[in-house]
């Protein structure tokens, strides 16, 4: 089983719509989670650290499932800047290195 | 602030040939890592560093050599290049465990 998981997509939604993303992990003892946004091209860039009580940052709300494992990304009112890859990121146990998930493709329409 | 810097932002290597990836941090930070990203798939670690004096492998280090000098410097050296070591690049660093990492802009590297 990979560390992290992700569906690949691409998840093709019309402007205005509400997306979410999921994303799993396999080591319970993981400390620290994100999810990071990645242009065509470009280096990632953090888009939101996920905490155990949920956060909430303008139209994206991240939330964390410890007793299941998985962490979710909300996207609310989609423009067609938020077309990217989401790749979601788990620091484990040690606290020291970052594993990527392969990222789920997301492509905002007019 | 510069924050992450990779250079170069482009190189072609013929097999066989060797290059080191250069990367240099202004943020002070002490963790640094070395990833590799092939077309549509997710970032694998190559190489990480804790601080000056110290490296550990990642996923895939075979084929590579990393040094930590300095708390600023941490390249990437690839002695024989081959075919499968084409790839995208990326050096990021941190400041503290468990906290966020942030990315150079990355270096594309052909081998042919």
């Amino acid at each position: 089983r990979k560390e992290v998981e992700q569906d690949p997509g691409p998840f093709n939604v019309p402007e205005g719509a509400t997306v979410a993303f999921n994303c799993t992990y396999s080591n319970s003892a993981s400390q620290s989670f994100f999810w990071y946004r990645q242009d065509c091209r470009k280096e990632p860039k953090l888009l939101m650290s996920v905490y155990s009580s949920g956060n909430e940052d303008g139209r994206f709300t991240a939330q964390l499932n410890r007793a299941s494992q998985y962490i979710s990304l909300l996207i609310r009112d989609s423009k067609l800047s938020d077309s990217a890859t989401y790749l979601c990121v788990v620091i484990g146990p040690g606290g020291e290195k970052l594993v990527f998930g392969t990222g789920t493709r997301l492509l905002v329409s007019p | 602030n510069a924050g992450v810097t990779q250079t170069p932002k482009f190189r072609i290597l013929k097999i066989g040939q060797s290059m080191t990836l250069q990367c240099t941090q202004d943020m002070n930070h002490n963790y640094m890592y070395w990833y590799r990203q092939d077309p549509g798939m997710g970032l694998k670690l190559i190489y990480y560093s804790v601080g000056a004096g110290i490296t550990d492998k990642g996923e895939v280090p075979n084929g590579y050599n990393v040094s930590r000098s300095t708390t600023e410097d941490f390249p990437l050296r690839l002695e024989l290049a081959a075919p499968s070591q084409t790839s995208v690049y990326f050096c990021a660093s941190s400041g503290q465990v468990n906290t966020e990492a942030f990315f150079g802009q990355g270096t594309r590297l052909t081998v042919v």
